[in-house]
């Protein structure tokens, strides 16, 4: 089964506030990557990040991977309409690379 | 640019028949990976081929299998289907191997019946 697990699993947010999901997988990582699925798309490449308390930003999202290697984190500073989705974490096994999914936390805006 | 190329866009088929989905990668790309991805579920991981091998597999039976093309195209093959095989089938690729930066297709819908 899912061995990555994603909180929330659900966020409604007005317009403009923040929004944070966390991703705790039970195994530890060789890296991790985050992706953005839209209603009815599919899963979209948004960044990797490969080493250990690793944070990086795009505009207005920060991506942070665990000094273990074993959780993440996607914070979005004022949230936007364009910003709905889910957002997925996902990552290589460090024991034999099979890649695995969280779930996905589906974020919500509320105008 | 072309991106990554997945048909047919949907699928209809009956238990204990057999499907082939295939898949264009993305120019440049030689290492595909295929998924499945329930309804509110994110995608599990069936395969990835690199160099016509597949080389990882996750948790699925032998009813699904593979194969990878000298020009990197991939297909899916599931035989004896089950209801429980209705899901998107996803197929992503990246440029090379050991790289897990993977970008998606639009994925082909199945539904058994």
């Amino acid at each position: 089964g899912q061995q990555v697990m994603q909180i929330p699993q659900y966020q409604h947010v007005q317009e403009g506030e923040d929004f944070t999901t966390y991703c705790n997988s039970s195994t530890t990582l060789s890296n991790i990557q985050w992706y953005k699925q839209r209603p009815g798309g599919h899963p979209v490449f948004l960044i990797q990040l490969v080493k250990s308390g690793e944070v990086k930003k795009q505009k207005r999202l920060t991506f942070q991977f665990g000094e273990a290697k074993k959780n993440s984190s996607l914070h979005i500073t004022a949230t936007q309409t364009t910003d709905v989705g889910t957002y997925f974490c996902a990552g290589p096994r460090e024991r034999d690379d099979k890649i695995i999914f969280g779930k996905g936390t589906r974020l919500h805006i509320l105008p | 640019d072309a991106g990554v190329t997945q048909s047919p866009t949907h699928l209809i088929k009956t238990r204990g028949q057999q499907v082939t989905l295939r898949c264009s990668p993305k120019s440049g790309h030689d290492t595909v990976s295929w998924y499945q991805q329930a309804l509110g579920q994110g995608p599990q991981f069936i395969f990835q081929y690199y160099e016509e091998e597949e080389r990882q597999r996750g948790n699925f039976p032998d009813r699904f299998s593979g194969h990878q093309f000298p020009n990197y195209s991939s297909e899916l093959n599931v035989n004896a289907l089950l209801l429980g095989d209705s899901a998107l089938y996803l197929c992503a690729s990246s440029p090379g191997w050991g790289n897990y930066e993977q970008y998606f297709g639009p994925g082909t819908r199945l539904t058994v019946t």
